[in-house]
């Protein structure tokens, strides 16, 4: 079963715009990651927030957790054609760091 | 250059063949994992390692094997048990508690 579940499923915005992906999951947390997945490679990790941590930013990056909710969204500003990829939140929920991947945001930044 | 190194990029299988897919890490990592990514879905996790000659079933474990006798190294087999093997498969490792996964370009594996 899928930990977290991102929405929505596929975005298609135009370069400049900002883009907002939205996680929920079911249990207690440690931490919660974001990851990016160019087609046919290997995923890049973008930003970890722990559960006692409720924004992060890294460059255009923007990712807010809130437990009470069990949600957490990822912000990228001002995308870029490059941004487009598929974005997955992961929870880690047990002991050993193991990850449960929610199904992805397809992204399309169009030039 | 530290990262983890999967191989082949793409592989096939015959019917009743068994076939094993390499990850190898330099980054002096404990933990490594192996998932299986079908098309437009995210990550299921098969076997997971912490430490040398240790490992763990994860949600998918039916029909794989795993071996770590080196710190560096995580093979899967595929075994001819998996009547569905047709996927991109992944591995990763990492330095531990609360920290991030680092991955590798994966292996697509493909039925003859």
């Amino acid at each position: 079963s899928q930990q977290g579940e991102e929405d929505p499923q596929a975005l298609s915005i135009q370069e400049g715009e900002n883009a907002t992906m939205n996680c929920s999951y079911k249990t207690s947390i440690n931490n919660l990651q974001w990851y990016r997945q160019n087609s046919g490679r290997g995923l890049v990790h973008l930003i970890l927030i722990r559960s006692n941590e409720r924004e992060k930013h890294s460059g255009r990056l923007r990712v807010t957790l809130d437990t009470s909710k069990k949600s957490s969204s990822l912000l990228i500003t001002a995308s870029r054609a490059a941004d487009t990829a598929s974005y997955f939140c992961a929870t880690d929920a047990s002991a050993g760091n193991m990850l449960t991947f929610g199904g992805g945001t397809r992204l399309m930044v169009k030039p | 250059d530290g990262g983890i190194t999967q191989s082949p990029k793409y592989l096939f299988r015959k019917e009743g063949q068994n076939v094993t897919l390499s990850c190898e890490q330099n980054l002096n990592h404990d933990a490594m994992y192996w998932y299986r990514q079908d098309p437009g879905q995210g990550l299921r996790l098969i076997y997971y390692s912490q430490i040398v000659n240790d490992f763990q079933k994860g949600d998918i474990a039916e029909g794989y094997s795993v071996s770590r006798e080196k710190k560096e190294s995580f093979p899967l087999t595929v075994t001819s048990a998996q009547k569905n093997p047709t996927a991109f498969y992944l591995c990763a490792s990492s330095m531990g508690q609360n920290q991030p996964q680092h991955f590798g370009d994966g292996t697509r594996l493909s039925i003859l």
